[in-house]
């Protein structure tokens, strides 16, 4: 069973438009969640997080939301760059162990100039 | 800060062969998570250290499988005998803490067996 799930496996947006990626979970008890992006043959990185004491949190172009009640979180990149093509994946942590991540399938970003 | 270093960065054996990853963890963090990601099930945690000591190996698929972190600065991860299904990019990472600390992960080692 999928807890963290990333529907979408692919996305293209022109550059400059806003860029969405959505991730749903299942477990009720996740209380933390984190964005992580990947470019081919490079390992994961860290991108921006969100508690779930929170519903936004904001970090330059980038801005997470979490709506608890419907277990969904979204990514919101504007305005999208090519740059930020890449494969983008929600995780979370599973328990009390923070570095337990489960991670969603992903969703790979294309921006088209 | 060089990152985490992993090698090799790709690695092509023959089934029932040994394999041995290698992995340098970011200096001065206390945790070291190995990650193995395929195409049917994702990135998935094999197992992971907190200050050199295994805490949680239930990601570990089989005995044909296992981690080692003799010291701060080291740790690998060995499959003997190795089989096809074992092809995966296997991913080490580090965090200072385990609670909501990021992960810093490697760029990956790629293995193929045949």
């Amino acid at each position: 069973d999928q807890q963290v799930k990333q529907n979408s496996p692919s996305l293209s947006v022109q550059e400059g438009r806003i860029s969405i990626l959505n991730c749903d979970y299942t477990n009720s008890m996740f209380d933390y969640f984190l964005w992580y992006k990947k470019y081919p043959a490079e390992g994961p990185t860290f991108l921006i997080s969100i508690s779930s004491i929170k519903d936004k949190n904001e970090d330059g172009r980038f801005t997470v939301f979490l709506n608890k009640s419907a277990k969904h979180l979204s990514l919101h990149i504007v305005p999208s760059q090519p740059g930020d093509s890449a494969v983008y994946f929600c995780a979370a942590p599973e328990g009390n162990q923070g570095g337990k991540l489960i991670f969603g399938q992903g969703t790979e970003l294309s921006v088209k100039p | 800060d060089a990152g985490v270093i992993q090698s090799p960065r790709h690695e092509v054996t023959e089934m029932g062969q040994e394999v041995t990853l290698r992995c340098k963890p970011i200096s001065g963090h206390d945790y070291l998570f190995w990650y193995r990601q395929t195409m049917m099930r994702g990135l998935e945690l094999l197992i992971y250290f907190n200050n050199n000591v295994p805490i949680d190996d239930s990601g570990m698929p089989e005995d044909r499988f296992s981690a080692k972190m003799p010291n701060a600065s080291f740790s690998t991860l060995k499959i003997q005998p190795s089989e096809p299904r074992d092809s995966a990019v296997y991913f080490c990472a580090s965090s200072l803490d385990s609670f909501n600390s990021p992960l810093h992960f490697g760029n990956g080692t790629r293995l193929t067996v045949t």
